[in-house]
């Protein structure tokens, strides 16, 4: 029962390069999301997918792009790697939009820019 | 003034304690309440989820929303050990709107 699964788990990049997380689900949800979770704040959604081929930006898009080329599949790529993207980032899917009561979350990816 | 205001703790309590955890919010048009926990490396998962105003009960949970005074809660009975956790909430305007979350309240339930 494997859900949203994001890879890697861990990853120390060097400033100024570039990286894809990699979200896969497996419950085949149209919608797809990508948060990030800095220590004391909420989870702020990066972007959001309601479909294959179709993206949108979510309030804290700048720094990263994503792509959904299929309903399983989300990656979020972060180019030209900043301080100020040292987080966790998680993703997460559901089967209606936004709905609180139907969002699954992956584990994490704790990202470290130096 | 951050939209949805959360302690971010840590709060420790015995074991066999009622726990009260709160959040506040300044938007009167949010309906959809949820309460979320989050253990240790891990992904957020859902605990509580409430439309409008009022409580629900789930086991050893209850969810409250007091929509005059901008207000929710979650009450933890039987406090255990493994209910030590971040928890969550994160509410919305209606089922198609972004959910707005708080910080999170850190519970550490001592044995």
């Amino acid at each position: 029962n494997a859900g949203v699964t994001q890879t890697p788990k861990f990853r120390i990049l060097k400033i100024g390069q570039s990286m894809t997380l990699q979200c896969t689900q497996d419950m085949n949800h149209n919608y797809m999301y990508w948060y990030r979770q800095d220590p004391g704040m909420g989870l702020k959604l990066i972007y959001y997918s309601v479909g294959a081929g179709i993206t949108d930006k979510g309030e804290v898009p700048n720094g990263y792009n994503v792509s959904r080329s299929t309903t399983e599949d989300f990656p979020l790529r972060l180019e030209l790697a900043a301080p100020s993207q040292t987080s966790v980032y998680f993703c997460a899917s559901s089967r209606d939009a936004f709905s609180g009561n139907t969002i699954y979350f992956g584990e994490g990816s704790w990202l470290t820019v130096v | 003034q951050k939209e949805v205001e959360q302690d971010p703790g840590p709060l420790s309590v015995p074991e066999g304690a009622i726990v009260s955890l709160n959040c506040t919010y300044s938007n009167s048009a949010f309906q959809y309440f949820m309460w979320y926990r989050q253990y240790s490396r891990k992904g957020p998962e859902l605990l509580m989820y409430t439309y409008s105003s009022g409580n629900k009960e789930d086991g050893r949970f209850t969810a409250q929303v007091d929509k005059s005074s901008k207000y929710i809660s979650l009450f933890i009975r039987d406090s255990q050990p493994s209910d030590s956790a971040t928890y969550l909430c994160a509410m919305s305007v209606d089922s198609n709107y972004q959910l707005i979350w708080g910080a999170g309240t850190k519970l550490i339930i001592k044995p």
